[in-house]
Protein backbone atom coordinates (compact mmCIF):
# COMPACT_ATOMS: atom_id res chain seq x y z
CA UNK A 1 0.00 0.00 0.00
CA UNK A 2 0.93 3.77 -0.34
CA UNK A 3 3.56 4.65 2.26
CA UNK A 4 4.22 8.39 3.93
CA UNK A 5 6.76 9.72 5.51
CA UNK A 6 7.26 12.55 7.61
CA UNK A 7 10.54 14.35 8.50
CA UNK A 8 12.11 15.28 11.13
CA UNK A 9 10.60 12.86 13.60
CA UNK A 10 11.44 15.64 15.91
CA UNK A 11 11.88 18.91 15.78
CA UNK A 12 12.85 21.76 18.60
CA UNK A 13 12.74 25.41 17.79
CA UNK A 14 13.41 28.55 19.68
CA UNK A 15 10.50 30.80 19.75
CA UNK A 16 10.32 32.80 16.36
CA UNK A 17 12.13 31.09 14.40
CA UNK A 18 10.47 29.60 10.84
CA UNK A 19 10.51 26.00 10.04
CA UNK A 20 9.47 23.66 7.16
CA UNK A 21 8.09 20.01 7.53
CA UNK A 22 7.99 17.51 5.35
CA UNK A 23 5.54 14.87 3.50
CA UNK A 24 6.57 12.34 1.06
CA UNK A 25 4.56 9.66 -0.22
CA UNK A 26 4.69 6.87 -2.52
CA UNK A 27 2.37 7.00 -4.89
CA UNK A 28 -0.78 9.33 -6.83
CA UNK A 29 -3.23 10.07 -4.31
CA UNK A 30 -6.56 12.02 -4.26
CA UNK A 31 -5.87 15.12 -1.60
CA UNK A 32 -3.80 15.95 1.03
CA UNK A 33 -4.21 17.24 4.49
CA UNK A 34 -2.46 18.64 7.36
CA UNK A 35 -3.06 18.15 10.87
CA UNK A 36 -2.28 19.90 14.53
CA UNK A 37 -2.84 17.58 17.29
CA UNK A 38 -3.29 19.31 20.56
CA UNK A 39 -2.07 17.78 24.20
CA UNK A 40 -6.08 16.35 24.52
CA UNK A 41 -5.58 14.43 21.15
CA UNK A 42 -7.82 16.64 18.94
CA UNK A 43 -6.52 16.91 14.80
CA UNK A 44 -6.82 20.45 13.94
CA UNK A 45 -7.08 21.22 10.40
CA UNK A 46 -4.62 23.59 9.36
CA UNK A 47 -4.55 23.34 5.01
CA UNK A 48 -6.40 20.65 2.78
CA UNK A 49 -4.47 21.01 -0.37
CA UNK A 50 -4.71 18.32 -3.11
CA UNK A 51 -1.94 20.25 -4.98
CA UNK A 52 -0.23 24.57 -4.98
CA UNK A 53 0.05 26.86 -2.16
CA UNK A 54 -2.16 27.97 0.96
CA UNK A 55 -1.63 30.53 3.47
CA UNK A 56 -3.12 30.98 6.54
CA UNK A 57 -1.59 33.55 9.08
CA UNK A 58 1.74 32.29 10.08
CA UNK A 59 1.28 29.07 8.24
CA UNK A 60 1.43 28.40 4.33
CA UNK A 61 1.53 24.89 2.47
CA UNK A 62 2.65 23.33 -0.60
CA UNK A 63 1.83 20.13 -2.25
CA UNK A 64 3.52 19.53 -5.56
CA UNK A 65 1.51 15.86 -5.89
CA UNK A 66 3.64 15.12 -9.56
CA UNK A 67 6.59 14.91 -7.35
CA UNK A 68 4.72 13.40 -4.23
CA UNK A 69 5.22 15.83 -1.15
CA UNK A 70 4.36 18.41 0.32
CA UNK A 71 5.45 21.46 2.54
CA UNK A 72 4.06 22.67 5.71
CA UNK A 73 6.37 26.10 6.68
CA UNK A 74 5.96 27.93 9.99
CA UNK A 75 7.07 31.15 10.12
CA UNK A 76 7.74 33.15 13.83
CA UNK A 77 6.62 29.84 15.83
CA UNK A 78 4.75 30.66 19.27
CA UNK A 79 4.96 28.42 22.40
CA UNK A 80 0.99 27.33 21.51
CA UNK A 81 2.49 25.95 17.87
CA UNK A 82 3.81 22.78 20.18
CA UNK A 83 2.42 19.19 19.47
CA UNK A 84 2.37 17.10 16.86
CA UNK A 85 1.98 17.41 12.84
CA UNK A 86 0.78 15.16 10.72
CA UNK A 87 0.11 14.63 6.92
CA UNK A 88 -3.05 12.42 5.72
CA UNK A 89 -3.38 11.17 2.26
CA UNK A 90 -6.38 10.45 0.63
CA UNK A 91 -6.07 7.64 -1.70
CA UNK A 92 -8.71 4.68 -3.09
CA UNK A 93 -6.28 3.03 -4.93
CA UNK A 94 -7.30 0.16 -2.77
CA UNK A 95 -10.78 0.61 -4.58
CA UNK A 96 -12.35 2.18 -1.72
CA UNK A 97 -11.43 5.60 -0.47
CA UNK A 98 -9.31 6.36 3.04
CA UNK A 99 -6.80 8.44 4.84
CA UNK A 100 -3.67 7.07 5.37
CA UNK A 101 -1.71 9.08 7.99
CA UNK A 102 2.34 10.11 8.35
CA UNK A 103 3.80 9.26 11.57
CA UNK A 104 3.94 12.82 12.11
CA UNK A 105 6.68 15.39 13.23
CA UNK A 106 6.89 16.35 16.99
CA UNK A 107 7.56 20.10 17.35
CA UNK A 108 8.52 21.97 20.59
CA UNK A 109 8.68 24.95 20.46
CA UNK A 110 10.76 26.87 23.43
CA UNK A 111 9.77 30.17 25.15
CA UNK B 1 -22.03 25.61 13.38
CA UNK B 2 -21.23 22.37 15.67
CA UNK B 3 -18.58 20.52 15.15
CA UNK B 4 -17.56 17.19 15.07
CA UNK B 5 -18.98 15.24 18.94
CA UNK B 6 -17.63 12.38 20.24
CA UNK B 7 -18.83 10.69 23.46
CA UNK B 8 -17.76 9.48 26.33
CA UNK B 9 -14.57 11.32 26.17
CA UNK B 10 -13.04 9.21 28.54
CA UNK B 11 -13.28 5.28 29.32
CA UNK B 12 -12.22 2.37 31.15
CA UNK B 13 -13.21 -1.38 30.83
CA UNK B 14 -12.13 -4.39 31.57
CA UNK B 15 -10.64 -7.32 29.04
CA UNK B 16 -13.95 -9.18 27.89
CA UNK B 17 -16.25 -6.90 28.08
CA UNK B 18 -17.70 -4.66 25.02
CA UNK B 19 -17.56 -0.87 24.10
CA UNK B 20 -20.11 1.52 22.33
CA UNK B 21 -18.34 4.99 21.34
CA UNK B 22 -20.60 7.59 19.77
CA UNK B 23 -19.77 10.42 17.18
CA UNK B 24 -22.16 12.85 15.52
CA UNK B 25 -20.81 14.69 12.84
CA UNK B 26 -21.25 17.89 11.50
CA UNK B 27 -24.36 19.12 10.49
CA UNK B 28 -25.19 18.40 6.91
CA UNK B 29 -22.20 15.42 6.58
CA UNK B 30 -23.05 12.46 5.55
CA UNK B 31 -19.77 10.69 5.53
CA UNK B 32 -18.29 9.04 8.95
CA UNK B 33 -14.92 7.52 9.26
CA UNK B 34 -13.30 6.21 12.57
CA UNK B 35 -9.50 5.65 13.13
CA UNK B 36 -7.53 4.50 16.25
CA UNK B 37 -4.34 5.84 17.33
CA UNK B 38 -2.15 4.09 19.37
CA UNK B 39 1.63 4.96 20.43
CA UNK B 40 3.26 1.70 18.10
CA UNK B 41 0.67 1.71 15.10
CA UNK B 42 0.00 5.82 14.59
CA UNK B 43 -2.89 6.44 13.14
CA UNK B 44 -5.01 3.66 11.17
CA UNK B 45 -8.72 3.59 9.55
CA UNK B 46 -11.11 1.57 10.54
CA UNK B 47 -14.00 1.91 8.55
CA UNK B 48 -15.96 4.38 6.84
CA UNK B 49 -19.74 4.71 6.86
CA UNK B 50 -21.61 7.17 4.06
CA UNK B 51 -25.87 6.80 3.56
CA UNK B 52 -25.56 4.20 6.87
CA UNK B 53 -23.68 1.70 5.00
CA UNK B 54 -20.22 0.92 5.64
CA UNK B 55 -18.49 2.05 2.41
CA UNK B 56 -14.86 0.78 3.59
CA UNK B 57 -13.09 -1.30 6.17
CA UNK B 58 -9.42 -1.08 7.14
CA UNK B 59 -7.37 -3.72 8.60
CA UNK B 60 -8.90 -4.67 12.01
CA UNK B 61 -10.85 -8.42 13.15
CA UNK B 62 -14.09 -8.06 13.46
CA UNK B 63 -14.43 -7.95 17.24
CA UNK B 64 -14.46 -3.82 15.52
CA UNK B 65 -18.13 -2.83 13.95
CA UNK B 66 -20.09 -0.13 13.09
CA UNK B 67 -22.99 1.49 11.84
CA UNK B 68 -24.67 4.59 10.84
CA UNK B 69 -28.30 6.20 10.98
CA UNK B 70 -30.81 7.86 9.16
CA UNK B 71 -29.28 10.86 10.84
CA UNK B 72 -25.84 10.32 9.98
CA UNK B 73 -24.85 9.88 13.61
CA UNK B 74 -22.27 6.65 13.95
CA UNK B 75 -21.73 4.48 16.51
CA UNK B 76 -18.54 1.87 16.30
CA UNK B 77 -18.78 -1.02 18.69
CA UNK B 78 -15.96 -3.19 19.97
CA UNK B 79 -16.80 -6.60 21.48
CA UNK B 80 -14.22 -8.94 23.90
CA UNK B 81 -11.69 -6.37 24.98
CA UNK B 82 -8.15 -6.65 24.99
CA UNK B 83 -5.35 -4.83 26.28
CA UNK B 84 -3.93 -3.32 22.65
CA UNK B 85 -7.44 -1.95 22.28
CA UNK B 86 -6.19 0.99 24.83
CA UNK B 87 -6.64 3.72 22.10
CA UNK B 88 -7.66 6.95 21.37
CA UNK B 89 -10.45 6.72 18.82
CA UNK B 90 -10.83 9.57 16.85
CA UNK B 91 -13.96 9.98 14.61
CA UNK B 92 -13.58 12.53 11.11
CA UNK B 93 -16.98 13.78 9.29
CA UNK B 94 -17.04 14.84 5.63
CA UNK B 95 -19.46 16.51 3.73
CA UNK B 96 -19.31 13.23 1.08
CA UNK B 97 -17.92 10.53 0.29
CA UNK B 98 -14.65 9.58 -1.59
CA UNK B 99 -12.06 12.84 -1.24
CA UNK B 100 -13.58 15.31 0.58
CA UNK B 101 -11.92 17.34 3.64
CA UNK B 102 -12.25 15.44 6.79
CA UNK B 103 -12.86 17.07 10.31
CA UNK B 104 -12.30 15.09 13.53
CA UNK B 105 -13.93 15.07 16.53
CA UNK B 106 -11.98 15.46 20.38
CA UNK B 107 -11.54 11.39 20.31
CA UNK B 108 -12.41 9.27 22.88
CA UNK B 109 -9.60 7.87 24.98
CA UNK B 110 -10.01 4.30 25.85
CA UNK B 111 -7.83 2.16 28.56
CA UNK B 112 -8.79 -1.33 28.88
CA UNK B 113 -7.45 -3.01 32.19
Amino acid sequence: GIQVEQSPPDLILQEGANSTLQCNFSDSVNNLQWFHQNPWGQLINLFYIPSGTKQNGRLSATTVATERYSLLYISSSQTTDSGVYFCAVGTDLSGTYKYIFGTGTRLKVLA
Amino acid sequence: KAGVTQTPRYLIKTRGQQVTLSCSPISGHRSVSWYQQTPGQGLQFLFEYFSETQRNKGNFPGRFSGRQFSNSRSEMNVSTLELGDSALYLCASSPWTGGTEAFFGQGTRLTVV
